[in-house]
């Protein structure tokens, strides 16, 4: 999966909590993604990064924060969860935009 | 604001049977469009990307094909296996504003 791993991998939550995932890269690539992913919607872009502390929103960024303080990590918060918010997360990274590898996913529930 | 619509949402087909796959975009100022596979519980593996420059890509027993001016995408599978069984996502990424959307997918089953 180009040395690109997502934690957890499954999270239960209940509405109202703080919840943060992580995307973490061997490759030392500049950018990174966080999408979302739905039935009958494809990928959404949430945020984006281009550089550490480079950071811009994306398609669905309402609801969501990101922080990327080192090259290989990037964290995706959603500062108090809501049913909406129930997805599953790719990670991706890429040496320029334009061709991306994706993670493993992360499954979110929120109740 | 583009938009990536993939039909047939769902596709069944017996094995050995060639198949195509659609993409169609409603904006021709692409820089790239790209097919994906994605496997069930596992992230997107990127299977062809084609530059906005050209017409075709092949690998294997996939070629896809891109036609801007109509706005249309095809993935065209060969000799197909239950191997293949999985879903097709296919996004584009704009020509001015690095803004990559993806379709909903068509989910492909082969049977044995």
């Amino acid at each position: 999966d180009a040395g690109i791993t997502q934690s957890p991998r499954h999270k239960v939550t209940e509405t109202g909590t703080p919840v943060t995932l992580r995307c973490h890269q061997t490759e030392n690539h500049r950018y990174m993604y966080w999408y979302r992913q739905d039935p009958g919607h494809g990928l959404r872009l949430i945020h984006y990064s281009y550089g550490v502390k480079d950071t811009d929103k994306g398609e669905v960024s309402d609801g969501y924060s990101v922080s990327r303080s080192k090259t290989e990590d990037f964290l995706l918060t959603l500062e108090s969860a809501t049913s909406s918010q129930t997805s599953v997360y790719f990670c991706a990274i890429s040496r320029t935009f334009y061709e991306q590898y994706f993670g493993p996913g992360t499954r979110l529930t929120v109740t | 604001k583009q938009e990536v619509t993939q039909i047939p949402a769902a596709l069944s087909v017996p094995e050995g049977e060639n198949l195509v796959l659609n993409c169609s975009f409603t904006d021709s100022a692409i820089y790239n469009l790209q097919w994906f596979r994605q496997d069930p519980g596992k992230g997107l593996t990127s299977l062809l990307l084609i530059q906005s420059s050209q017409r075709e890509q092949t690998s294997g027993r996939l070629n896809a094909s891109l036609d801007k001016s109509s706005g249309r995408s095809t993935l065209y599978i060969a000799a197909s296996q239950p191997g293949d069984s999985a879903t097709y996502l296919c996004a584009v990424v704009a020509d001015n504003n690095n803004d990559m959307r993806f379709g909903a997918g068509t989910r492909l089953t082969v049977k044995p």
